[in-house]
């Protein structure tokens, strides 16, 4: 079955600077990797996703890059600010049935954005 | 728009005891999820509802755990009897669709402490 591996687990940045969170996947069958930011208390939200057939994808402040051959895929966060703390899951979409999808998620990077 | 509404926010159990979690996707979602978050990790799938059928439950463990969809909208979970492991928080999402590139929207979980 997919496997995704997420590093770093935590990351501390001084605000301003840039963060970047990398994972990879295992199977190649996988066509869809979303972000998602995770605040205390909260459940997860989306903050970008990125489709198989795309290699760069940005948002203001967030872009998201994809290497298929490799497996691979980051999410780069600039000009980081302080509200940009918070725990940033990775996913990777698995095929259920003939078009069906759901997801496994990376075990998380902790992001601290230091003032 | 309404997010999606979850019940309890927390719950306090002892072993062996029973404990059931609810669950109101956005209106007009089609699919809804119940993952298991286990402190410090990303969320794993439990089971996947598309309407009132179960599209997949391959990773609950169902001699505990069973979760249920009745007339397409709400769900629950229930866990019995609870064991010390499944302290974590429960997390329910929907999306409109189960095909292609839709969209996760995540509740505020229930955390859930078997003592």
């Amino acid at each position: 079955g997919e496997n995704v591996e997420q590093h770093p687990s935590t990351l501390s940045v001084q605000e301003g600077d840039s963060a970047v969170i990398k994972c990879t996947y295992s199977d190649s069958a996988s066509n869809y990797f979303p972000w998602y930011k995770q605040e205390l208390g909260k459940g997860p939200q989306l903050i970008i996703d990125i489709r198989s057939n795309v290699g760069e994808k940005k948002d203001q402040r967030i872009a998201v890059t994809l290497n298929k051959t490799a497996k691979h895929f980051s999410l780069h966060i600039t000009e980081t600010q302080p509200e940009d703390s918070a725990v940033y899951f990775c996913a990777a979409s698995i095929l259920i049935g003939s078009y069906g999808q759901n997801f496994v998620f990376g075990p998380g990077t902790r992001l601290s954005v230091l003032p | 728009e309404a997010g999606v509404a979850q019940s309890p926010r927390y719950k306090i159990i002892e072993k062996r005891q029973s404990v059931a979690f609810w669950c109101n996707p956005i209106s007009g979602h089609a699919t809804l999820y119940w993952y298991q978050q286990i402190l410090g990790q990303g969320p794993k799938l439990l089971i996947q509802f598309q309407n009132n059928g179960v599209v997949d439950d391959s990773q609950l463990p169902k001699d505990r755990f069973s979760a249920e969809r009745l007339k397409g909208v709400d769900s629950t979970l229930k866990i019995q009897p609870a064991k010390l492991e499944d302290s974590a928080v429960y997390l329910c999402a929907s999306s409109l669709e189960l095909a292609g590139f839709e969209t996760q929207y995540f509740g505020p979980g229930t955390r859930l402490l078997v003592l």
